[in-house]
């Protein structure tokens, strides 16, 4: 257990419909960042946030949204799914803002978009 | 960040040293060497990182050259368990790790 809490697990859902995914952070930690895997993308960086604010942007596409709440936990909003929207889904939790060591990331979101 | 370069797979034997080799050739004086691994669709494990000095803890060793070009990742003695892809990336402290293709090794019985 990293201490990273990604919930749900996995998740099925129809073309069009909207997602929400969660991510609790290691205790202390107050950077969250989002990532997606897809078979042929690899992982791709999405977005960050730092204590409550956006921190860096990445690919994340405008369909989707992000945001960290004053617990910390934050969570990733996916509109108007896509087929091409099926991946996995990793939150990561650094200490800081610009942290000198890497960070942890959870076990992840499978979504599947049908 | 600077862009790394890996070999796409590599074998290795049960019990032997796995060396697992990365070229960043345009790494700037302010950038880390992090390796990272991922086995099978769990999220990315943080093994190691060092800037300029050779650095080993209880999963690896991380060996960098002096001209800080190129880099090995070293698990000393490969498990079944070590089957993983692994991911060597470069960045400054407070930059996003940014991953590419990373190496899928195959540890065999």
């Amino acid at each position: 257990d990293s201490g990273v809490t990604q919930t749900p697990k996995h998740l099925i859902t129809a073309t069009g419909q909207r997602v929400t995914l969660r991510c609790s952070p290691r205790s202390g930690d107050l950077s969250v960042y989002w990532y997606q895997q897809s078979l042929d993308q690899g992982l791709q960086f999405l977005i960050q946030y730092y204590n409550g604010e956006e921190r860096a942007k990445g690919n994340i596409l405008e369909r989707f949204s992000a945001q960290q709440f004053p617990d910390l936990h934050s969570e990733l909003n996916l509109s108007s799914l896509e087929l091409g929207d099926s991946a996995l889904y990793f939150c990561a939790s650094g200490r800081q803002a610009e942290s000198f060591y890497g960070y942890t990331f959870g076990s992840g979101t499978r979504l599947t978009v049908v | 960040d600077a862009k790394t370069t890996q070999p796409p797979s590599m074998d290795c034997a049960e019990g032997r040293a796995a060396n697992l080799p990365c070229n960043h050739s345009t790494i700037s004086g302010n950038e880390y060497v992090y390796w990272y691994r991922q086995i099978h669709s769990q999220g990315p494990q943080y093994i190691i990182h060092g800037l300029k000095n050779n650095e080993t803890n209880e999963m690896a060793s991380l060996i960098i050259t002096e001209d800080r070009k190129s880099s090995t990742l070293i698990l000393p003695h490969a498990t079944l368990r070590d089957t993983a892809v692994y991911y060597c990336i470069v960045r400054a402290a407070g930059n996003k790790l940014t991953f590419g293709g990373g190496t899928r090794v195959l540890v065999k019985p």
